[in-house]
Parts: C-alpha cells; structure tokens; sequence
C-alpha cells in the first residue's frame, strides 16, 4: 500500500536552515512526490516535485531558498535562511493509481 | 495567468447534496486532469478523485465513489464536484486542483477552497 510517512511537527531559528522529510512505503522508493505549503488561514501552494534521483522541479516564484533531494525513499524539502513567512504546514503528495497525501509537517520558526 | 477560480461557501444539511464548481483561466483546459481534495477542520489533506476534462473519465478511491459526481462544462472551462448524503464529518474546504499531466499527478495549480458546512 502506498503511504506517505511525515513528522508531525518541525521547528528552526529564523535565518537557519531546515530540511523536513517524507518517506515513502516499503516497495515504493522510486515513486515522485511533491511538496506543498500551506500557510495559517491560507490554501496550499505548489512548491517543487523531487524525483527518485533527487531532481527537482519547483513551481513558478517558489524562492531559491527551498529545495529538494531524495535518498532511497526518502524525499526531502530543504529551506535556508528561513523567514517568518515559513511558517506553514508542508505536505507531500505522491500518485499510482490513487493519489496520497503525507500527514503533513508543521514548521514552526523561532 | 493559470488559476482556478471556486465557487462560494455553502451551507447544507445533513442528507443534502453539494455541488462546487471550479473555473479554470490561462490553460487548455482538456489538457490537464483536475483533481478534488478536501481537508476538514484541523486535518489534513485527503484526496476525493480526479476528472479527465477530455473524455469526462473519473476515479475515486472506493470511499466516496457512491456519493460523488465528477463532471466538466467544457465550453466555459468549469468542472463540476457533487457530493450526495452529506454528513456532518463532511464539514471541510473543498479545492480542486490541476496536474501536471501525461499521467504526473503532481498538483501544480490550485483553487482557492470552497467551505462548505454541514449543519443541521
């Protein structure tokens, strides 16, 4: 079964870097996912897709500062010098026939 | 420029049925499935089904698939999501989103939620 696995909660300094993750299920490691954010009161936006080989295609004015990577399956969502703005819930998503949401990550910015 | 465009919060009682609407602006629209996703007061993100606008093709995973319709108008580019014998657990925002096509389910446009509240 395909489920996505993330942290529930998350938290870094502001200015500092932090790197959330979601896993893939067992037989599943050469899936794509995508990331999305969704800020307090606000519907989610498209970040980036991260392949299995750890390209990244981000969506339009996504900054530079969030990136993406994979390691076996795992798929990672990357933001340096974080901003006050990133505080935000971050989901990802992956499809076969169906398609999964991670649980979701709150990143909290102090 | 490429948006969604939803339509308004809705009020329903229980039993009753929805329908949200979701016009899509700056694409092709038969070029790129649409998808339906919901996400309840606190919780997170769940899937409900995506729409060829093409060929008017639909899936669904089994827990909704005897209570929704998936439809599209593809003159004025709007798909259409009904959902039937509302319950109160179907209190959520509701938003469709649009793929990246050639079979990438990767959500890449989003609309911008449609509240609808089951009260009695």
């Amino acid at each position: 079964q395909l489920v996505l696995t993330q942290s529930p909660s998350a938290s870094a300094s502001l200015g500092a870097s932090v790197k959330l993750t979601c896993t893939l299920s067992s037989g599943h490691s050469n899936y794509a996912i995508a990331w999305h954010q969704q800020q307090p009161e606000k519907g989610p936006r498209y970040l980036m897709k991260v392949n299995s080989d750890g390209s990244h295609r981000k969506g339009d004015g996504i900054p530079d500062r969030f990136s993406g990577s994979s390691s076996g399956a795992e798929r990672y969502l990357t933001i340096s010098g974080l901003q006050s703005e990133d505080e935000a819930d971050y989901y990802c998503q992956t499809w076969g026939t169906h398609v999964v949401f991670g649980g979701g990550t709150k990143l909290t910015v102090l | 420029q490429v948006q969604l465009v939803q339509s308004g919060a809705e009020v329903k009682k229980p039993g009753a049925s929805v329908q949200v609407s979701c016009k899509a602006s700056g694409y092709t629209f038969t070029g790129y499935y649409l998808h339906w996703v919901r996400q309840a007061p606190g919780q997170g993100l769940e899937w409900m089904g995506w729409m060829n606008p093409n060929s008017g093709a639909t899936n669904s995973p089994q827990k909704f698939q005897d209570r929704i319709t998936m439809t599209r108008d593809t003159s004025i580019s709007t798909a259409y999501m009904e959902l039937r014998r509302l319950g109160f657990d179907d209190t959520a925002v509701y938003y469709c989103a649009r793929d990246q096509g050639a079979g990438e389910y990767a959500f890449d446009i989003w609309g911008q939620g449609t509240i609808v509240t089951v009260s009695s």
